[in-house]
């Protein structure tokens, strides 16, 4: 039952350096998300991908791309890390496009990024 | 604009007590709502959701939610906390663009349980 796997769960970055982090889902589920979560903030919509072979913004896009590799996997990079993305990113996924189909976002367990 | 708002950052109540977590939200039409709730260091998990019909909602772990639309309100209840039940909860509303949904998140209340 793996769910919506992440990679890496803890990385820290010196300004300037790019990452990527990768995620996984074995669901067989369309749509695809990153978020990123901030005390007193909530979540946040950096990208998503309604569907293999589409991306697109969400609240917060700026410092990030993303890629649909496949119907499994969504990659969120960093091309040149600034200390303000330091925070914890999750990815999720949902069945249909968009989440009103089933009514649910399946999370991974976050990734916890540091920028110095 | 569609968004979500949690009136209370922090609640504290007493294992046994009863819970009420706020959630205004706006939107124009009849939204769809959802909460969710985090454990520390995890993801997170939906406990109940609602798009039409019947506004009071029954969710997993004994939580409830009323739908209000005449007060934009989705608050959060249960009769009686466990101290499994100390998390941060998240209030979400559907936004629709571009011909997609996306889940806006308000920013959250964080459950402290005395024993």
């Amino acid at each position: 039952n793996a769910g919506v796997t992440q990679t890496p769960k803890f990385q820290v970055l010196k300004t300037g350096q790019s990452m990527t982090l990768q995620c996984a889902q074995d669901m067989n589920h369309n749509s695809m998300y990153w978020y990123r979560q901030d005390p007193g903030m909530g979540l946040r919509l950096i990208y998503y991908s309604a569907s293999e072979g589409t991306t697109d913004k969400g609240e917060v896009p700026n410092g990030y791309n993303v890629s649909r590799l496949n119907k499994r996997e969504f990659s969120l990079r960093l091309e040149s890390a600034a200390p303000s993305q330091t925070s914890v990113y999750f990815c999720a996924s949902s069945l249909g496009q968009g989440v009103v189909n089933t009514g649910e976002l399946f999370f991974g367990e976050g990734s916890r990024l540091t920028v110095l | 604009a569609q968004s979500v708002t949690q009136p209370d950052i922090h609640i504290t109540v007493s294992e046994g007590a009863s819970l009420e977590l706020r959630c205004n939200y706006s939107y124009g039409a009849t939204p769809y709502l959802f909460w969710y709730v985090q454990s520390p260091g995890q993801g997170l998990q939906l406990l109940l959701k609602y798009f039409s019909g019947d506004t009071l909602v029954q969710g997993i772990k004994g939580f409830e939610a009323e739908f209000k639309r005449s007060q934009s309100s989705f608050n959060l209840r249960k009769p009686s906390v466990h101290w499994s039940d100390a998390a941060e909860y998240f209030c979400a509303v559907v936004m629709f663009s571009g011909g997609y949904n996306k889940l806006i998140f308000g920013a959250g209340t964080r459950l402290a349980v005395h024993p």
